[in-house]
């Protein structure tokens, strides 16, 4: 167990609609980042929050957004969604040094009909 | 983008035999992070080895990194079934802050 959690579990959204996913890190950890894993790929960086700031986003359109309270709990959320959304959407805690080991949660399954 | 890449994509073993992955990556790194994914669940952490460093036991496995030929390798010693996962290699990317870019992952088949 990381001590990460995610919520929900799974989702089935249909095309157009928009879905806040919400991950609470694991205790003392300051930054979250999320990562789209799509079905037989590896993970693919989303962006990261750092101090409720975004600090380093990869090739991501901006529907998709985020947020980081001051608890360290956060929400990914994507608007418009398209079919090529549905992927495996992971959560990751660390602490804000460069390349050093991030925890996962279990991962929101997205499906978009 | 990817940045490591696995091989092989897919790997069959006996039970007590030893599982090899394979680990390439494109650009200089300060360490790379070999993880594990059971059924398409979250990832679990198994072992950091930093640039400056060669070799790396954690149990049994065994982490090799070459810097100059920009590769690594995972060694499980002694497979069990329990084993059975995909397994990433994960490198830093100095242009996202603390990003973690992942290759497509090798999934290791254990059978008893």
């Amino acid at each position: 167990e990381t001590g990460v959690t995610q919520s929900p579990t799974h989702l089935i959204k249909t095309r157009g609609q928009q879905v806040t996913l919400r991950c609470s890190s694991q205790s003392g950890h300051n930054t979250v980042s999320w990562y789209q894993q799509a079905l037989g790929q590896g993970p693919q960086f989303i962006f990261q929050y750092y101090r409720e700031e975004e600090n380093g986003r990869g090739n991501f359109p901006p529907r998709f957004s985020g947020l980081q309270f001051p608890n360290y709990s956060s929400e990914l959320n994507v608007n418009a969604l398209e079919l090529d959304d549905s992927a495996l959407y992971l959560c990751a805690s660390g602490s804000f040094k460069q390349g050093e080991t991030q925890y996962f949660g279990p991962g929101t399954r997205l499906l978009v009909l | 983008s990817q940045q490591g890449e696995e091989d092989p994509q897919a790997l069959s073993i006996q039970e007590g035999e030893n599982a090899t992955m394979n680990c390439s990556y494109k650009t200089s790194i300060n360490n790379l992070q070999w993880y594990r994914q059971n059924s398409g669940r979250g990832l679990v952490h198994l072992i950091l080895i930093r640039s400056n460093e060669r070799e790396k036991h954690s149990g049994r496995l065994r982490v090799t990194l070459d810097t100059s030929k920009k590769s690594s390798s995972l060694l499980i010693t002694a497979s069990r079934a329990a084993d059975t996962a995909s397994y990433f290699c994960a490198t830093d990317a100095d242009q996202a802050g603390t990003a973690l870019i992942f290759g497509k992952g090798t999934t290791l088949s254990v059978s008893s």
